[in-house]
């Protein structure tokens, strides 16, 4: 069965400094993976996609840009953090090219002090 | 743009009673709707998915319609307990989702 992975699961940072955040997929190929965010009395915001290593689309402009290096590794990276990236990120599969029935991660919640 | 509404936004109920929970959406090309369900400081968890051929998905209390004429869907939860406590998150799209902001449902015991 496939499983997902994103840590840490809690995180506190100062502005300014920087971000990593990691989701891994296991029991699956070539998944389509997902970064959002969801802010406090917000909906969730979808931030990247990739349909494969190196392919990434970015969906709103921010402070944020995210990697993909392995075929089940996604990374959400920031160089400097600000207040405004607080918030709850999670991560989530697809298997392309079927229902889309999409697959969430437990969730990192980011707090910029 | 695809907009994705839910009502009510919470909802508070006695345990053993049926409910209905709303989505509405903006655009009918839609691939497939998906219901989520999101314990506090969880992630989400894939209740029911129907495709845009489909009218409607059942699993176990859970019955999920799908109007893709009206832009509408529904989830029907039968005999509410009190673990069905949570918010409630409908989705549309197909590669990628667009979510409602969700119903906040509360079932006492």
């Amino acid at each position: 069965s496939q499983t997902i992975h994103q840590w840490p699961a809690t995180l506190v940072q100062p502005v300014g400094s920087p971000l990593s955040l990691e989701c891994t997929v296991e029991g699956t190929s070539n998944p389509n993976l997902y970064w959002y965010r969801q802010a406090a009395g917000r909906g969730l915001q979808l931030l990247f996609y990739s349909v494969g290593i190196g392919q990434i689309s970015s969906e709103v402009p921010q402070n944020l840009s995210a990697s993909r290096p392995q075929d089940r590794q996604f990374i959400l990276s920031s160089k400097k953090l600000l207040l405004s990236d607080s918030g709850f990120y999670l991560c989530a599969w697809t298997q392309g090219g079927t229902t889309y029935e999409q697959y969430f991660g437990p969730g990192t919640r980011l707090t910029v002090t | 743009k695809q907009e994705v509404t839910q009502i009510p936004a919470a909802l508070s109920v006695p345990e053993g009673e049926n409910l209905v929970l709303n989505c509405s959406f903006t655009d009918s090309a839609i691939y497939n709707l998906q219901w989520f369900r999101q314990d506090p400081g969880k992630g989400l968890t894939s209740l029911l998915l129907i495709q845009s051929s489909q009218r409607e998905q059942t699993s176990g209390r859970l019955n999920a319609s799908l109007d893709k004429s009206s832009g509408r869907s529904t989830l029907y939860i039968a005999a509410s307990q009190p673990g069905d406590s949570a918010t409630y998150l409908c989705a549309v799209g197909g590669n990628k989702l667009v979510f409602g902001a969700g119903t906040i449902l509360r079932v006492k015991s």
